[in-house]
């Protein structure tokens, strides 16, 4: 059974903080992960997809990180926003699988 | 969603009452997955639709559970005598290409939040 673990599982944050939490799942038949942005009452919204050992993504404030070889993706948050408050979610990809494991997510919340 | 929509969006029912959960993946996709996050887990993989072949069934915690789709359109999950423990939040998603990742991706809908009396 493929294991995909998040820590930590909820966050709280003051706005303007900085933050990171990590992915970990296995290391054997690496294809892809994708991490994933769920805000309440919305569909959860792909924020990148990495495949390669050493990748690093960035999008606005939210970056990621991918090492392969020892089985972990960090996310990070500069500066966070109230508008970051959401459940981020990390999913492994096996290589000749197409379906996704999923993680339970880090519920992140940003006070004003 | 980027095109993904679900019916309904909530629903409460009785223990032992079937319920149907839809989702239209509206342009049309080959692929299409049903997910389920119950209060405390991860998104639990149930069932993948990959156009003509016979759909990855592996998910499915139970025989009171089936899906059904139709070509490329849309697809019904059913949940016969429902349980307590099948409260959860519904989604369906589908594959495509984002552009502002360069590569494929899942596509969810809303989700339907099933409660179970």
């Amino acid at each position: 059974i493929l294991n995909v673990e998040q820590s930590p599982q909820s966050l709280h944050v003051q706005e303007g903080d900085s933050t990171n939490f990590t992915c970990s799942f296995p290391s054997s038949n690496f294809y892809a992960l994708h991490w994933y942005r769920w805000e309440t009452a919305k569909s959860p919204e792909a924020l990148f997809v990495m495949t390669l050992n050493g990748d690093e993504k960035k999008k606005g404030r939210i970056s990621a990180t991918l090492n392969t070889k020892e089985g972990y993706s960090y996310l990070y948050i500069k500066g966070s926003q109230p508008e970051d408050s959401a459940t981020y979610l990390c999913a492994f990809e096996g290589g000749g699988s197409e379906k996704l494991v999923f993680g339970k997510g880090t519920k992140l919340t940003v006070n004003p | 969603g980027a095109g993904v929509s679900q019916s309904p969006s909530n629903k409460v029912t009785e223990k032992g009452k079937d319920v149907e959960l839809r989702c239209d993946p509206i342009s049309g996709h080959t692929a299409l997955y049903w997910y389920r996050q119950r209060l405390g887990q991860g998104l639990e993989f149930l069932i993948y639709f990959q156009g003509n072949s016979a759909p990855d069934k592996s998910g499915l915690p139970s025989d009171r559970f089936s899906a059904e789709r139709t070509g490329e359109s849309v697809s019904t999950l059913t949940i016969q005598r429902t349980q307590q423990e099948d409260s959860a939040v519904y989604l369906c998603a589908k594959t495509g290409l984002a552009d502002y990742l360069g590569t494929d991706t899942q596509y969810f809908g809303p989700g339907t939040r099933l409660t179970v009396l």
